[in-house]
């Protein structure tokens, strides 16, 4: 069992769509962190948090530590949001960090 | 520009051959990583280093070798002893982890894509 979900696996949604990718964990946690993986292969973080909520731009990041739960959501999505988002989380112990499989977003336009 | 720098992008390899990734990086950062991606599955850590001249196995060590002499420097040989080396490796660095409840982020290297033929 991986400690971490995501869901779904593949999406495609039509320009201007809103989209929520969704990560679940089975473990505790110091962080947990969202990624895009674009089609080279560079992964680049999108958001690093532990509580709440955090903005930048067009997606909007949400954490329920109660729940193990988070939610990337991209408003008015465009096709360059077109890309592998990753979910990951960093324990309080070592220095490791676990990786949900990704989801793989298609916007068209 | 501060970043990680991986190479050679592409990289094909004879059954049997070692070879060598290079992952260097310019942001003074204590700890790196490399990971395996295959298709459909998450990121899988090879190892780890925290400080200069030393290492750590992570989940999928074996096949795998590293060394540590520089802080900007941190190369991985798949040797012909992994037997499945074709994959996608990157390589991440970060600030050493203080304590308290934040990690640091990682930040990632573009990534090689080794094939073995």
């Amino acid at each position: 069992k991986n400690e971490v979900e995501q869901s779904p696996q593949n999406l495609t949604a039509q320009e201007g769509e809103f989209i929520t990718i969704n990560c679940s964990y089975s473990v505790g946690i110091s962080a947990l962190h969202w990624l895009q993986q674009h089609p080279g292969g560079g992964i680049v973080s999108l958001f690093m948090l532990s509580s709440g909520k955090k903005k930048h731009g067009r997606l909007i990041a949400t954490i329920n530590i109660q729940e193990k739960h988070s939610s990337l959501h991209i408003t008015a999505s465009h096709p360059r949001d077109s890309a592998v988002y990753i979910c990951a989380v960093s324990r309080n112990t070592g220095n490791q960090f676990y990786f949900g499989t990704g989801t793989s977003l298609t916007v068209i336009p | 520009d501060g970043g990680i720098t991986q190479s050679p992008k592409y990289l094909f390899r004879k059954e049997g051959q070692n070879v060598t990734l290079s992952c260097e990086q310019n942001l003074n950062h204590d700890a790196m990583y490399w990971y395996r991606q295959d298709p459909g599955q998450g990121l899988r850590l090879i190892y780890y280093s925290q400080i200069v001249n030393d290492f750590q196995k992570g989940d999928i060590a074996e096949g795998y070798s590293v060394s540590r002499e520089k802080k900007e420097s941190f190369p991985l040989t798949v040797t012909s002893a992994q037997k499945n080396p074709t994959a996608f490796y990157l390589c991440a660095s970060s600030i050493r982890r203080t304590s308290g409840v934040y990690d640091n982020e990682q930040f990632f290297g573009p990534g090689t894509r080794l094939t073995v033929l």
